[in-house]
């Protein structure tokens, strides 16, 4: 079974800076890979995906990620943080043959300081 | 509709209650999913239809959750004899197709308090 690790619960960054969120995943062989954010309030809304090809992946808003097998990671990053993006971040993980049955990490809290 | 609507968004309820959480989901989307968000936690897969019939309901955690999808559009999620563990916001998603490089696009939520 795939699992999913955030290891930071809460980062505060100041508006402009950069932004890098973590995610490590444990599966046997490459996974569908997700990044969601959730305002409160609001549903899940998908940022960027990463199913095979180039590991570079850009999403939404201004964020890309980045595949690397070797680290079991899929991080999350924006080069310059708008206030809009204090949210909750969560990353998810699922296998390709069942991919209906994502497995989400415990979501990492942004909050942006002015 | 243009996205995926859940009613009603919060529920409170007493336990041993009944509770039904509907979801209406993104029109034309034949896979459906419910997920269950605790406090502080990631959403945790229930159940998935495909259609009419539930294709996979091994996140479903007791006897007492049960879902329908009759016509294949809009879903019902029904809790029986609510306990306080059962509190929690529950997801609703739907995508185009069930299985293949999917994108769930997820409703708002249900909020269910059980006091």
């Amino acid at each position: 079974a795939q699992s999913v690790t955030q290891p930071d619960i809460h980062i505060t960054v100041s508006e402009g800076a950069s932004l890098e969120l973590r995610c490590n995943y444990s599966y046997g062989a490459t996974p569908y890979l997700f990044w969601y954010v959730q305002s409160p309030g609001q549903g899940l809304q998908l940022l960027l995906k990463y199913f095979s090809g180039d590991t570079l992946v850009q999403g939404i808003k201004g964020f890309e990620a980045e595949f690397k097998r070797s680290q079991s990671s899929f991080n999350l990053r924006k080069p310059s943080v708008h206030w809009s993006d204090a949210a909750e971040y969560f990353c998810a993980v699922g296998a390709p043959s069942r991919d209906y049955k994502l497995s989400f990490g415990a979501g990492t809290t942004v909050t942006v300081r002015a | 509709g243009a996205g995926v609507s859940q009613t009603p968004s919060n529920k409170v309820t007493e336990k041993g209650k009944y509770v039904e959480l509907r979801c209406d989901p993104i029109s034309g989307h034949t896979a459906l999913y419910w997920y269950r968000q605790s406090l502080g936690q990631g959403p945790e897969f229930l159940i998935y239809f495909q259609g009419t019939g539930a294709a996979d309901d091994s996140g479903l955690p007791n006897d007492r959750f049960f879902a329908v999808r009759p016509e294949g559009s809009v879903s019902t999620l029904k809790i029986q004899r609510t306990e306080r563990g059962d509190s929690a916001v529950y997801l609703c998603a739907s995508s185009r197709q069930g299985r293949g490089a999917n994108v769930l696009t997820f409703g708002a939520g249900s909020r269910l308090t059980v006091l």
